[in-house]
């Protein structure tokens, strides 16, 4: 089945140690967003790649980046987590085109905790 | 400012107790609304996607209806494992096409036997 996959599922890492997140796709989709989410909040998107093309939101810290090296994979860099930085991380995928292409679809999260 | 906002936050239903939820929004330009269900420590799951008011979409026990203004998720008969959260975002209209999405903070739904 065509589907987002997330890895790992859970990271553990320590206050100022750098980690990166995975997200593959076999959806084919050239675009592609990685979403913060906080314990029962609403996800919060951090930037989108379309294509090749990086979209950063105006309010994402400059700690958090990300690398898309081809269609299939993208990956959130967090340089120095911050204990505020322990939430779940969404990776989506969208196809541009009509609208009735555009539905976002979601893998199942990395939960990352800061210690 | 655009915002997107459910009610009520959390609803405890018995089994077969039909309930509705609510996503009210004000937006400057609808492209789209869209209905995910979120389990537990997992990502979104697709429900649905409303474009104009007056449509509706049902999937199994599950309908949901647009207005200019809401829209609402019916549950009718609800089962225990429909317990999630329920998580309602608008597409704005934008002039790329991609269209970014802006979630309401979910309606949590939990079903009792």
């Amino acid at each position: 089945d065509a589907m987002v996959i997330q890895n790992p599922r859970y990271q553990v890492t320590q206050f100022g140690k750098p980690v990166t997140l995975s997200c593959s796709q076999t959806l084919n989709h050239n675009v592609m967003y990685w979403y913060q989410q906080k314990s029962s909040q609403a996800p919060k998107l951090l930037f989108h790649y379309y294509d090749k093309d990086f979209n950063n939101e105006a309010d994402t810290p400059d700690n958090f980046q990300s690398r898309r090296p081809n269609t299939s994979f993208c990956f959130l860099d967090i340089r120095s987590p911050g204990l505020g930085d322990a939430a779940m991380y969404l990776c989506a995928t969208s196809r541009e085109g009509s609208r009735f292409q555009e539905t976002q679809y979601f893998g199942p999260g990395t939960r990352l905790l800061v210690l | 400012e655009d915002q997107v906002t459910q009610s009520p936050e959390a609803l405890r239903l018995q089994e077969g107790e039909s309930s509705s939820l609510n996503c009210s929004y004000t937006v400057s330009g609808l492209r789209g609304l869209f209905w995910y269900r979120q389990d537990p420590g997992k990502g979104p799951e697709f429900l649905f996607t409303l474009y104009s008011a007056g449509e509706e979409k049902e999937k199994e026990r599950l309908k949901a209806t647009l207005t200019k203004k809401e829209s609402f998720l019916h549950i009718t008969a609800p089962k225990p494992e429909d317990s999630a959260t329920y998580l309602c975002a608008v597409q704005l209209m934008t002039t790329d096409s991609w269209g970014k999405l802006q979630f309401g903070a979910g309606t949590q739904v939990v079903v009792t036997p």
